[in-house]
């Protein structure tokens, strides 16, 4: 059964706008972790942003920012500002216990 | 710190034909693992270890084995390539805190293997 959903298989951004990824999970736990990982034509997978369900707070890193809906099992990743840099493959990450469950990714594409 | 490191980084084979992919990691993570990535698909689980002489299947474990003998290493094996196994193969380490759940996985660089 597919434990991660990510239901956008590309999106393309203007440099210096801001482009939101989603992200939808299943579980029945109640305490659990959510992450978004990055990954550049490089194939070097790179840790982007990290969620602790138990945390109110939405997390953040620079500009790499979530949208944590526990209710909704919903995990967005918004990007301001984006930059060329930025151009890569996206994936919403699940870990059951030793288990890491990725989604299919989407394709973030930055025009200049 | 090298990190995890992959060998090869790039291999082609012949249907029937066995190998073993490379993974070594020198930060001292009891936890490692091994995923395959196919377009459209994301990362699947292969195999995994909790530490050495410990390991156990993933979700998609047909046709690989794996060993532990050391903390440092995690080699994966082809006994027989197929055509299906074509794919990028990565590598994985992390502390396992909480069961595995609440650490980043430290990626290797990848494997990319095509089987003919």
């Amino acid at each position: 059964a597919q434990t991660v959903t990510q239901s956008q298989p590309e999106m393309s951004v203007q440099e210096a706008e801001t482009v939101t990824l989603s992200c939808t999970y299943d579980t029945s736990e109640s305490d659990y972790y959510l992450f978004w990982y990055k990954q550049p034509p490089s194939r070097q997978m790179i840790l982007v942003i990290r969620q602790e369900a138990y945390k109110q707070q939405n997390a953040t890193e620079n500009r790499f920012s979530v949208n944590f809906q526990k209710a909704a099992k919903s995990f967005s990743l918004k990007i301001s500002d984006s930059q060329l840099g930025d151009a890569a493959m996206y994936f919403c990450a699940y870990p059951n216990d030793y288990k890491l469950s990725f989604g299919a990714g989407t394709t973030v594409t930055v025009r200049a | 710190n090298a990190g995890v490191t992959q060998t090869p980084k790039f291999q082609v084979l012949k249907t029937g034909q066995s190998m073993t992919l490379q993974c070594a990691q020198d930060m001292n993570h009891e936890y490692m693992s091994w995923y395959r990535q196919d377009p459209g698909m994301g990362l699947r689980l292969i195999h995994y270890s909790v530490g050495a002489g410990i390991t156990d299947q993933g979700e998609v474990p047909n046709g690989y084995n794996v060993s532990r003998s050391t903390t440092e290493d995690f080699p994966l094996r082809l006994l027989s390539a197929a055509p299906s196994q074509t794919s990028v193969y990565f590598c994985a380490s992390s502390l396992p805190r909480d069961r595995g759940r609440g650490e980043t996985q430290y990626f290797g660089p990848g494997t990319r293997l095509l089987v003919l």
